[in-house]
């Protein structure tokens, strides 16, 4: 298994819903990555985990959530998003070497 | 300050004609230059990887050429297909901060 899987695919929230995004590897990567990515930009990064852990958060709202209850399995819960949050999730793994960096198919969300 | 700049923004060209994008880095210390290619909508999907001793790289019709020395890199298409029209991203891999730096991307749409 060479993929990372991100469901849902298309997801529309209000501003008051509680939802989360789902990604997913099986290629023993450890090391998991959320972007957020705006029509015509290029991705931002928002979080890294290595091992399990949080490494890297960069200054996102706390409206954004990051998980990763395992090595395979990386989640963003979301509460309260704004309008302007509406963009295409990407999530990333790599090896430790980060040789093999490889992106899901993302999750287009779209706020109202 | 890290930056990876690309050029043109955007390029139009005929089906079956051979077009070059181009990728200028500033990024120190330099680990990697990956190129992706990134359908709308859709995550981004690695071309070509290359390290520091590698100056050309290739993946069927797309072949990378990377100069360490000027700090800039080339994607070169050939006979272009109308499944080329996509987004193209130059992405740098610094060791320094461990942070994948990204390109703003060269939109390719080629006409039938």
């Amino acid at each position: 298994d060479t993929e990372v899987t991100q469901t849902p695919k298309h997801l529309v929230m209000g501003m008051t819903n509680k939802k989360s995004l789902k990604c997913e590897q099986h290629m023993g990567h450890r090391a998991m990555y959320w972007y957020k990515q705006k029509a015509k930009k290029p991705p931002e990064l928002m979080f890294v985990y290595s091992y399990e852990k949080l490494s890297i958060n960069e200054s996102v709202p706390s409206r954004f959530s990051p998980e990763c209850p395992n090595s395979s399995l990386l989640n963003l819960h979301l509460h309260a998003l704004q309008p302007e949050d509406s963009a295409l999730y990407l999530c990333a793994s790599s090896p430790r070497d980060n040789y093999g960096y490889t992106f899901g198919s993302g999750t287009r969300l779209t706020v109202v | 300050k890290n930056q990876v700049e690309q050029s043109p923004q955007s390029l139009i060209i005929l089906e079956g004609k051979n077009c070059t994008l181009q990728c200028n880095y500033t990024v120190s210390p330099f680990s990697n230059l990956r190129w992706y290619k990134q359908d709308t909508g859709r995550g981004p999907v690695s071309l070509t990887i290359m390290t520091f001793s590698e100056n050309t790289k290739s993946n069927g019709r797309y072949t990378a050429t990377l100069d360490a020395d000027t700090k800039q890199s080339s994607l070169h298409i050939t006979a272009s297909q109308l499944s080329d029209s996509a987004s193209y991203i130059c992405v740098v891999y610094t060791s320094g901060t461990y942070k994948y730096i990204f390109g703003t991307g060269t939109r390719l749409k080629v006409l039938a």
